[in-house]
Parts: structure tokens; C-alpha cells; sequence
């Protein structure tokens, strides 16, 4: 079965760095285009990141732009997140998630099918 | 980027009744719209893709239609396990996905 399993949250100073990994199994990974989504305390969903399957195409969301890099090794398997220049507003519960897609008609439709259970990163002093 | 707002914010609602969630993009998104369903503590859970398309496992009883700017998610008969907060989310364009701010269904 499709599994993802974030790691590597914790306390951060504002300022700081933390590099967050998910370990995906169950599917073939080097297949999917990946994504970071996070979840402030309390509040909604927030896209982060995206990366295609074979890391030639990456976008991000304008709060992280600058910031944030998302990469993947599909020897491992792996999504990562490299945090830097953390703020007190980037704490979250941050989530990998699988898209994937449906065609019909001639347009794809992309979608989060498969999401890991979250890693949780606290900036502050 | 493209704006999603949600109605209502949040209802209160009873085993059995039917329940009615509206999502407006702001601008067309001609189907590109998904929902999902978030309990407390845990991840997101797709339901719906491509406006309409139940995703494997959801229950019947959770349909969703719409298209352009105005999407709906329909609960048909509610269940206990059902109370949870739904979120719409576009796929229209991938440079900046965008959510729903959420609607929270309880108890009445």
C-alpha cells in the first residue's frame, strides 16, 4: 500500500534551517510528480512546493519563493524540503503528498491522491 | 493567483440530513477542482477530482458537481464519521495550487 512518512520537524529559531524528508513506498515513485503542502496551527491548507518526476520542473508558492527547496532522489525514493531563512509564520504541520492525474477529453486533471501523516516545525525563539 | 472561497464557513448538522458545500473560484477553472476531507489530527483524505469524479473508497453517498467558477460537494444522507472539515482546492493552475479556506461540519 502507498505510504509516506515525513520526518525532520522540530524547534527552530527564527532565521534557522531544517531540511524535512518523506520516504514514499508502495508505488513507484520516480512515476509521480511530488508536493509540500503545510498546515499552520488552526488554520487551512497552504500549497508549498512542487516537483515533476524527474526534478526538471519545480514551483513554489510566493511565501516561500526564495526560501525553500524542494528536491527528490528517486534512487531512494525520497521528497525533501530545505528551509532556510525560517520565520515565526512557516510554523506548520508541513504534509508530502502523491499527485496524480486524470485525463479526459484532452486536459489532465492533477490531484493529491496520497498524503503522509505530517511533521510539525515550530519557529521561535 | 487564483482565489478560493468556500460556503459556509462552518454548519451544524444532523445524522441523516443532507448537506450542501459551495466553493467560487475566481476566475473559470473550467473542472479543475478537487475536495477533501481533514478530521482532527490527521491528513487530508481526497474525495472528489476533476469536479465530479468520486476517488476510489469514498462512499456514494459524497458527490460533487460544478464547473467554470461555482463547485458543490454534496453529503446525501450524513454520517457520524462525516463531521470533519471539507476543503476545495484548484488545479487549474499548477504555479500557484490554491485551497479553500474550509468548511467545518459538526454536530447540531
Amino acid at each position: 500500500q502507498v505510504q509516506l512518512v515525513e520526518s525532520g520537524g522540530g524547534l527552530v529559531k527564527p532565521g534557522g534551517s531544517l531540511r524535512l524528508s518523506c520516504a514514499a513506498s508502495g508505488f513507484t515513485f520516480s512515476d509521480y510528480y511530488m508536493s509540500w503542502i503545510r498546515q499552520a496551527p488552526g488554520k487551512g491548507l497552504e500549497w508549498v512546493s512542487y516537483i515533476s518526476s524527474s526534478s526538471s520542473y519545480t514551483n513554489y508558492a510566493d511565501s516561500v519563493k526564495g526560501r525553500f527547496t524542494i528536491s527528490r532522489d528517486n534512487a531512494k525514493n525520497s521528497l525533501y524540503l530545505q528551509m532556510n531563512s525560517l520565520r515565526a509564520e512557516d510554523t506548520a504541520v508541513y504534509y508530502c503528498a502523491r499527485a496524480s492525474d486524470y485525463c479526459s477529453g484532452g486536459s489532465c486533471y492533477d490531484y493529491f491522491d496520497y498524503w503522509g501523516q505530517g511533521t510539525l516545525v515550530t519557529v521561535s525563539s | 493567483d487564483i482565489q478560493m472561497t468556500q460556503s459556509p464557513s462552518s454548519l451544524s448538522a444532523s445524522v441523516g440530513d443532507r448537506v450542501t458545500i459551495t466553493c467560487r473560484a475566481s476566475q473559470s477553472i473550467s473542472s479543475y477542482l478537487n475536495w477533501y476531507q481533514q478530521k482532527p489530527g490527521k491528513a487530508p483524505k481526497l474525495l472528489i477530482y476533476a469536479a465530479s469524479s468520486l476517488q476510489s473508497g469514498v462512499p456514494s453517498r459524497f458527490s460533487g458537481s460544478g464547473s467554470g467558477t461555482d463547485f458543490t460537494l454534496t453529503i446525501s444522507s450524513l454520517q457520524p464519521e462525516d463531521f470533519a472539515t471539507y476543503y476545495c482546492q484548484q488545479s487549474y493552475s499548477t504555479l500557484g495550487i490554491t485551497f479553500g479556506p474550509g468548511t467545518k461540519v459538526d454536530i447540531k
